[in-house]
């Protein structure tokens, strides 16, 4: 069963707006990474947070983890047309082996 | 540098064929992972090696098999493909377990 539980399914926002998307987990975990896939293409890594972390910035992205709610948010700040995609977290369950365990994803869409 | 390349992009099988997947990467990576996703779904994790010569099970492991023989390649086997089998398949690779790269994904539909 899959570990990451994302909400909302879909989001459409309009071009400047933020999106936020929210990933609930079930177990422990040495970090939480969050990807993006474009329609009909691989995913492709966005940022990594680890479970000392309780928050991340790259560019307009900001991830924030609450390891004790294990939960984690992603914030896209003056969204873009570009943006629109599926973002996908995903959890190791503390694995050494690097296996991930995804959510079933936010699809967002960001309006012109 | 390609990245993390699959053969082939698209494939239609009849039941009860076989095919092998390929994944090549040139990032010398050790670990890498083979996932099939279906619509409207995450990943699923079905065979994972972390080095060359070895291979272990993932969420959904049943009818398919692998082969990790070359680092840079992990190979994916259908040897009797079922209509519950369609899917988009997607390999990656890591190094040291963390973030992972992408392939472009092999649409694989079963009659």
């Amino acid at each position: 069963s899959q570990q990451g539980e994302e909400d909302p399914q879909a989001l459409s926002i309009q071009e400047g707006e933020n999106a936020t998307m929210n990933c609930s987990y079930k177990t422990s975990i040495n970090n939480l990474q969050w990807y993006r896939q474009n329609s009909g293409r691989g995913l492709v890594h966005l940022i990594l947070i680890r479970s000392n972390e309780r928050e991340k910035h790259s560019g307009r992205l900001r991830v924030t983890l609450d390891t004790s709610k294990k939960s984690s948010s992603l914030l896209i700040t003056a969204s873009r047309a570009a943006d629109t995609a599926s973002y996908f977290c995903a959890t190791d369950g503390l694995s050494n082996t690097g296996k991930l365990i995804f959510g079933q994803g936010t699809t967002l869409q960001v309006k012109p | 540098n390609a990245g993390v390349t699959q053969t082939p992009k698209f494939r239609v099988l009849k039941t009860g064929q076989s095919m092998t997947l390929l994944c090549a990467q040139d990032m010398n990576h050790e670990y890498m992972y083979w996932y099939r996703q279906d619509p409207g779904m995450g990943l699923r994790l079905i065979h994972y090696s972390v080095g060359e010569g070895t291979t272990a099970k993932g969420e959904v492991p049943d009818g398919y098999n692998v082969s990790r023989l070359k680092k840079q390649n992990f190979l994916l086997g259908l040897e009797s493909a079922a209509p519950s089998q369609t899917s988009v398949y997607f390999c990656a690779s890591s190094y040291g377990g963390y973030e992972q790269f992408f392939g472009p994904g092999t649409r694989l539909t079963v009659l």
